[in-house]
């Protein structure tokens, strides 16, 4: 079992819709948990951060986190087509660090 | 205020030559982090730095793969003798205290 798990999509969206993308983990002492989103021939960008159980909202980007689950998620509002790239989950755990394989989001106009 | 700065940003080597890949972190970070990425494997830590301190090198693949950070601002992995299947993107990343980390440009490898 990885230590992180993504679909790998790839996961199509219309502009303007909401795209939900899910990430599981397996380390219960997971502390904080990241999503960076990776354009295709670059390095990945930090967009989300969240350590508490909720939701963190920060423009158009919500994270959401249930440690009881051990499922983050990123839902991005009014999707756009400069949205589509690979999304990828981190997990950290004291001086562990997870990434996923990463979930590929196609935005269609 | 300048990111992580990686060189070389391509590299292409013939297998059994020695391959040596920089890292400039952001200033003030204390932690450093070297990744492979392959289409294959996806994003693999390979050593984690703290303080200038190897913390955790278990994703180093063997022998053949080594790390230093001699100081704050600088750190190299190399890789003697390169293999065909040490072709990968090689990122560098920093972060403070072990927190949300920044990634370089990268180093596209190439072992021919």
């Amino acid at each position: 079992q990885k230590e992180v798990e993504q679909n790998s999509g790839p996961l199509s969206v219309p502009e303007g819709a909401i795209a939900s993308l899910n990430c599981t983990y397996s380390d219960r002492g997971s502390q904080s948990f990241f999503w960076y989103r990776q354009y295709s021939g670059k390095s990945p960008e930090l967009i989300m951060f969240i350590y508490s159980n909720g939701d963190k909202e920060d423009g158009r980007f919500t994270a959401q986190l249930n440690k009881a689950s051990q499922y983050v998620s990123l839902l991005i509002r009014d999707s756009q087509p400069s949205d589509s790239a690979t999304y990828l989950c981190a997990v950290h755990n004291f001086n562990k660090f997870y990434f996923g394989s990463g979930t590929k989001l196609n935005v269609k106009p | 205020d300048a990111g992580v700065i990686q060189s070389p940003r391509h590299e292409v080597t013939e297998m059994g030559q020695e391959v040596t890949l920089r890292c400039k972190p952001i200033s003030g970070h204390n932690s450093l982090f070297w990744y492979r990425q392959t289409m294959m494997r996806g994003l693999e830590l390979l050593i984690y730095f703290n303080n200038n301190v190897p913390i955790d090198d278990s994703g180093m693949p063997e022998d053949r793969f080594s790390a230093k950070m001699p100081n704050a601002s600088f750190s190299t992995l190399k890789i003697q003798p390169s293999e065909p299947r040490d072709s990968a993107v090689y990122f560098c990343a920093s972060s403070r205290d072990r927190a949300e980390q920044f990634f370089g440009p990268g180093t596209r490898l190439t072992v021919l």
